[in-house]
């Protein structure tokens, strides 16, 4: 069975700082891994995810993560944040299943 | 169309009512999803389609959730006697093929009063 950790279901950064949102997951087998970005009222966007290849994935908006085996991980960070980076944001694992398992959210809060 | 629709967006039943919720993939694809997202938390798996065939119901809490897609394309989460535990958002999501990125629906608000 999968699992996925996100670490700190709230998190504010000032306009200008680094983001670094925390993902673990718990797989079987090598998983497919997602991160995603929901804000108000709107479904859930894809920002990036990881298949096989390149452990370093770059996304949409500068969002990035890296894929690290040994520490079951992939943090979500970008180098400067926008007020319009304020969302909720998941990560999600997929493996032979298919169907997405999530992590419980992070509130992102970019304060000005 | 250009994504996925889900209608309606809003819905409030009242508890033991039943409700109906369709899902409008993007023309073309072959996988469906329905996740519930409680509030507060991540979404979590009901259900999966190839097609037309339910090939995975796992996810669905009781059997009052059913879910249909009778010819490959539009479907529909149906969940009789309501409770007020059915309170959620329901998100529709399509991809490709098995295995693809899942494109979500702006999902339906359910409120059992």
């Amino acid at each position: 069975a999968q699992s996925v950790t996100q670490l700190g279901s709230h998190v504010s950064v000032s306009e200008g700082a680094l983001v670094l949102l925390r993902c673990n997951y718990s797989s079987s087998v090598p998983p497919y891994l997602f991160w995603y970005v929901q804000y108000p009222n709107q479904g859930l966007q894809l920002l990036l995810k990881y298949t096989t290849g390149a452990t370093l994935v770059k996304g949409i908006n500068g969002f990035e993560a890296e894929f690290k085996k040994s520490e079951t991980s992939f943090h979500l960070t970008k180098p400067s944040a926008h007020m319009s980076d304020a969302a909720e944001y998941f990560c999600a694992s997929s493996g032979s299943a298919r169907q997405l398992t999530f992590g419980s959210g992070t509130q992102l809060t970019v304060l000005p | 169309g250009a994504g996925v629709s889900q209608s309606p967006r809003y819905k409030v039943a009242k508890r033991g009512q039943d409700v109906a919720l369709r899902c409008d993939p993007i023309s073309g694809h072959v996988s469906l999803f329905w996740y519930q997202q409680a509030l507060g938390q991540g979404p979590e798996f009901l259900t999966y389609f190839q097609n037309e065939a339910q090939l995975d119901k796992s996810g669905l809490p009781s059997d009052r959730f059913f879910a249909e897609r009778p010819e490959g394309s539009v479907s529909t989460l149906k969940i009789q006697r309501t409770q007020q535990e059915d309170s959620a958002v329901y998100l529709c999501a399509s991809s490709f093929q098995v295995g693809d990125t899942q494109y979500f629906g702006p999902g339906t608000r359910l409120t059992v009063l």
